[in-house]
């Protein structure tokens, strides 16, 4: 079945620089993309979403970019800082369901 | 304001033993989904009930699963009898339709 992949599993930024998580759909029929953060010991939480009539949307520090021609999503965060280290998720879904990636690990040095 | 709460946080039990999780979703959310997560596999999802009636089952693995939504403020997720191979964290989410799901923190189910 079609999946949503993550091209990097892990991403080391220098705490202030902003750092760019990037993900790889493949269902042509998504609508809805959303990332996800998880701490440890935590359970995903909700950073941002986008629908496909957009094709940019920023939140506070964040900005998610959605390429539908080449099926691809990116996180944007801006100024990392030491709380931003943690797991992140992209997921995708036609209707009610999503289908997540495999998470990128981002460690922030300070 | 409360969030998806889930207990017990963390469940330790032997090998043909019964497991009960259970879930307490987002007040006025009208969307519950139960999510197993490991890292072979990531996050999967279950079961997803609408207005308390479940939808899609697809994802349960076998008829040693099942969950129930008896009302619109409690879940539970059964596994009935327990293997190591069921060992994951089970998450449980919530949502408005048409919004983002939100999830608890999780169970952490060990099966020995």
């Amino acid at each position: 079945g079609e999946s949503v992949g993550l091209h990097l599993p892990t991403l080391s930024v220098q705490e202030g620089d902003n750092s760019i998580i990037n993900c790889a759909y493949s269902n042509s029929a998504s609508d809805y993309f959303i990332w996800y953060k998880q701490e440890s010991g935590k359970g995903p939480q909700f950073i941002i979403d986008i629908r496909s009539n957009m094709d940019k949307r920023q939140g506070q520090r964040v900005t998610v970019l959605l390429n539908k021609t080449v099926k691809h999503l990116s996180l944007q965060i801006a100024a990392t800082q030491p709380g931003d280290s943690a797991v992140y998720f992209c997921a995708e879904s036609p209707d009610y369901k999503l289908s997540f990636g495999a998470g990128t690990t981002v460690t922030v040095r300070a | 304001d409360a969030g998806v709460i889930q207990s017990p946080r963390h469940e330790v039990t032997e090998m043909g033993q019964e497991v009960t999780l259970r879930c307490k979703p987002i007040s006025g959310h009208n969307s519950l989904f139960w999510y197993r997560q490991t890292m072979m596999r990531g996050l999967e999802l279950l079961i997803y009930f609408n207005n308390n009636v479940p939808i899609d089952d697809s994802g349960m693995p076998e008829d040693r699963f099942s969950a129930k939504m008896p009302n619109a403020s409690f879940s539970t997720l059964k596994i009935q009898p327990s293997e190591p191979r069921d060992s994951a964290v089970y998450f449980c989410a919530s949502s408005r339709d048409g919004q983002p799901q939100h999830f608890g923190d999780g169970t952490r189910l060990s099966i020995l």
